[in-house]
């Protein structure tokens, strides 16, 4: 069993509908990433968060520390949102272990 | 500012040969990573630099692989000899400051596609 879990493994909806991606993870962190890939892209770092909530744009991310929980939600969302969304963790060191990811596909 | 840079994109070798992958960080940046994701797996940690030591070389899936940082900025990771399972997606990453993780948000390369065919 992987130590960060992502939910769901594929997502399909219609452009504007609201998105959430679950992460779930089970041991101690001191950060969470969230992390965007399109197809045949590199990695981009959407956010770093520690505890609370973040707002960029139309993306949100937040964090429940004691029930081991991330979501990233989208709002309003669109098709150049259709990429891998990645949930990686660090456990009070450097090292990453990563989530196997949320394929999103967005249809106009 | 430039961004992290891997080279090459692409890299098609037989069994048995040499490639060396380069990751250029962002420049001041101490912390330097390389990942791997192999295909339909999630992404691991191999190993990683603060300047030109290595903090955690745990990932590291044998000694196949070699990771230098010499000067601590670009490095390189060299397969010799490569094997067919060491095909996937090497993903290098740069932060500046790894004391605090949750102040230092990491910048991926675009990665290097290795197939050993």
């Amino acid at each position: 069993k992987n130590e960060v879990e992502q939910s769901p493994q594929n997502l399909t909806a219609q452009e504007g509908e609201f998105i959430t991606i679950n992460c779930s993870y089970s041991v101690g962190i001191s950060a969470l990433h969230w992390l965007q890939q399109h197809p045949g892209g590199g990695i981009v770092s959407l956010f770093m968060l520690s505890s609370g909530k973040k707002k960029h744009g139309r993306l949100i991310a937040t964090i429940n520390i004691q029930e081991k929980h991330s979501s990233l939600h989208i709002t309003a969302s669109h098709p150049r949102d259709s990429a891998v969304y990645i949930c990686a963790v660090a456990m009070g060191n450097e090292k990453l272990t990563f989530g196997t990811g949320t394929r999103l596909t967005i249809i106009p | 500012e430039a961004g992290v840079t891997q080279f090459p994109s692409h890299s098609v070798i037989e069994k048995g040969q040499t490639v060396t992958l380069r990751c250029d960080p962002i420049s001041g940046h101490d912390n330097l990573y390389w990942y791997r994701r192999v295909m339909g797996k999630e992404i691991k940690f191999l190993l990683h630099f603060v300047k030109e030591s290595k903090q955690d070389e745990s990932g590291m899936p044998n000694n196949r692989f070699l990771a230098e940082r010499t000067g601590g900025t670009y490095s390189t990771l060299k397969v010799q000899p490569a094997e067919l399972e060491d095909s996937g997606v090497y993903f290098c990453a740069s932060s500046q400051d790894g004391r605090e993780t949750y102040n230092s948000p990491l910048h991926f390369g675009n990665g290097t596609r290795l197939t050993v065919t």
